[in-house]
Parts: structure tokens; sequence; C-alpha cells
């Protein structure tokens, strides 16, 4: 399983974006890099998925660079009711066993 | 379309006493992965099972935990006289293994030793 390294923790304020980067420079080719949510006292909830450039849904966007090496997880506006621990794992098909490192604690305040 | 159901939500057991914990699939999913997480710490996989069969059980302690999935009913992790490290908060995630699936997870089981 690919390692991953993303910050320990970020602050912001309400209405800003937010910008989490993970860097993954073991990444094999089959790999997909996948963000996921977390909230105290709650299951991890699947945010976005992707493989390669750039994947938006509702909720964030995942810009992937083309040497695969690094993502960044994106998310436009927050708002308090984000605040949460994200995390950024790497796997090569959804059949294996997810590795969670700590994850990005992103606290927002008014 | 209900979600990846756990139960129960917390458990409360003393040193010496079983702990069993219950996940039910996603409809349609067939594939159940354990993890489990301490305070301040990531999700750590246990065991990954199909159905009636153990796929993966790398992660899990070789003493005292066993985990199963029936081939009708929830997966069931169990844990044999319970110790204090055992308190942790327990996931039990799903999949079906389409195309680009992903694992689904629970609410999880919080599990307290005294």
């Amino acid at each position: 399983l690919a390692k991953t390294t993303q910050p320990i923790s970020m602050d912001s304020y309400e209405g800003q974006e937010v910008n989490i980067t993970c860097s993954h420079n073991n990444i094999a080719t089959n790999d997909y890099i996948t963000w996921y949510q977390q909230f105290p006292s709650q299951g991890p909830r699947f945010i976005i998925q992707g493989y390669k450039t750039k994947v938006t849904n509702e909720v964030a966007s995942l810009f992937i660079p083309a040497d695969r090496k690094s993502s960044t997880l994106s998310l436009p506006r927050v708002s308090l009711s984000d605040t949460a621990v994200y995390y950024c794992l790497v796997a090569s098909n959804s059949g294996y066993a997810l590795n969670f490192g700590k994850g990005t604690s992103l606290l927002v305040t008014p | 379309n209900a979600g990846v159901m756990q139960n129960p939500r917390h458990l409360v057991r003393r040193r010496g006493q079983e702990a069993r914990l219950r996940c039910s699939p996603m409809k349609g999913h067939s594939h159940v992965y354990w993890y489990r997480q301490l305070p301040e710490e990531g999700l750590k996989f246990m065991v990954y099972l199909q159905k009636e069969n153990i796929i993966d059980e790398s992660g899990m302690p070789k003493e005292r935990f066993s985990a199963e999935f029936p081939k009708e009913g929830p997966s069931i992790l169990r844990i044999q006289q319970v110790v204090r490290g055992d308190s942790a908060a327990y996931f039990c995630a799903s999949l079906s293994l389409a195309s680009t699936d992903t694992q689904y997870f629970g609410p999880g089981t919080r599990l307290t030793v005294l």
C-alpha cells in the first residue's frame, strides 16, 4: 500500500476555500486516490475519488497532477460543519484494505 | 437504501468478558471490512471477509479475536476475554466491487472495557 503524507492540521475561516494536499510518491499505476471525511464519533464518509487530472462533485474537487505523486482536495467556501478529519488514501482497487494515516484535522471558525 | 448498520453503538464490558460486534452491509454488498480506531488515531485494518470466507485477516490479533460473515445474517467480530487495551471504536465497511466502487462505513461500535 502506498504511503501518504498530509498536514496534521489546518485552520480556516468560514467562507474560504480550503486546499489539503497529500503526497503519495510511491503511488502505483493501478492505484486510485480517495478522500474520506470523519466527524467525531462517526464512521468515515466517502468524499471523492480520482485517478488523474481533475474530478469534481457536489462536495469537493480533486486535483491530481500528471505524475500523480500528490493530490489536492479542494473544499469551496467551507462552513463550520466542515470541521472534521480528512483522510487521503491510495489503493489499487476497492477490494483492498484501506490504509488510513492520521489524516488532516480541519478546524473552521467564524 | 439503508447504509451500513452496526450494533450495538456502545458496548461496555468488564475485563475477561466477551464482546460481539455486528455489522450488516449495504444491500447488495457481499464484502465486509473491519477496522479499529484508537483515540486520536486513524483507522487500522483488521479483517476482510466475503460471504462465508475470510479473505485477509492480516490486521487481526492472532489471539482472542475472530470474525465471520455467514451466508445469512450480519458479519460478527468477536473478542474473547477482553482487556482494557481493546477499548476502541470498531468500524465496519462494505462494498460491492463494482468497477469504481469504494468502501462505505457504518457508524461504528464504541467498546469500553472496564
